[in-house]
């Protein structure tokens, strides 16, 4: 399967709450990255998280990488209404070929 | 930044249409190109890699035949589904590389009636 796993695969939380995603992959890997997706929608761009970093943060998002344990977390904190969307994980293999591989994704719903 | 644009964003037609989709990359050059297709729910899947001037590298199970890639230009690349039926009804979304990142379209949501 081209896919690493995603937990939860779905996370209903109050507006304030924190939430945490958390996403295991299979390759070794350049980076790791976290889109965010509406219903129906496009792809937006959350964060990139490269092999050699531990921990990143922008604004309310803070993502860590364990590539001994080939796993990473995104946390959003103060959630917001606004954040209900599904979140993925994706990763570029250093097997070559620029891929971007994704994993199963969290659907997030934050209830106002 | 760099951007990809996709084209139709929104596309329906009866079974047995062949169906052509456009992913142009706007300011950047791209001899790579992905295409992904997402179910209902679902994770994108890789469909294939679109490579400028030659042949698509398509993944496991993708019907070559049935997923026409054709990259002509460093910025133009097209899926043409052939032949769709019901199943294939997806959300299809293309990406481009410009330098570490991937840019993605906004998707093209297809309904095959």
């Amino acid at each position: 399967s081209q896919q690493g796993e995603e937990d939860p695969q779905a996370l209903s939380i109050q507006e304030g709450e924190n939430a945490t995603m958390n996403c295991s992959y299979k390759t070794s890997i350049n980076n790791l990255q976290w889109y965010r997706q509406n219903s129906g929608r496009g792809l937006v761009h959350l964060i990139l998280i490269r092999s050699n970093e531990r921990e990143k943060h922008s604004g309310r998002l803070r993502v860590t990488l364990d590539t001994s344990k080939k796993s990473s977390s995104l946390l959003i904190t103060a959630s917001r209404a606004a954040d209900t969307a599904s979140y993925f994980c994706a990763t570029d293999p250093n097997t070559g070929g620029f891929k971007t591989i994704f994993g199963a994704g969290t659907r997030l719903f934050v209830k106002a | 930044g760099a951007v990809v644009s996709q084209h139709p964003s929104w596309v329906i037609c009866k079974s047995g249409t062949s169906v052509k989709i456009e992913c142009r990359s706007l300011d950047f050059q791209a001899t790579t190109m992905f295409w992904y297709r997402q179910f209902p729910k679902q994770s994108l899947m890789l469909m294939a890699t679109s490579n400028e001037g030659s042949k698509a590298t398509y993944e496991q199970g993708v019907e070559k035949d049935k997923f026409l890639i054709n990259h002509a230009s460093l910025t133009l690349s097209t899926l043409t589904v052939t032949s769709a039926h019901p199943e294939d009804s997806s959300f299809y979304i293309c990406s481009a590389r410009s330098g570490t990142l991937a840019h993605f379209g906004d998707g093209t949501r297809l309904s095959i009636l």
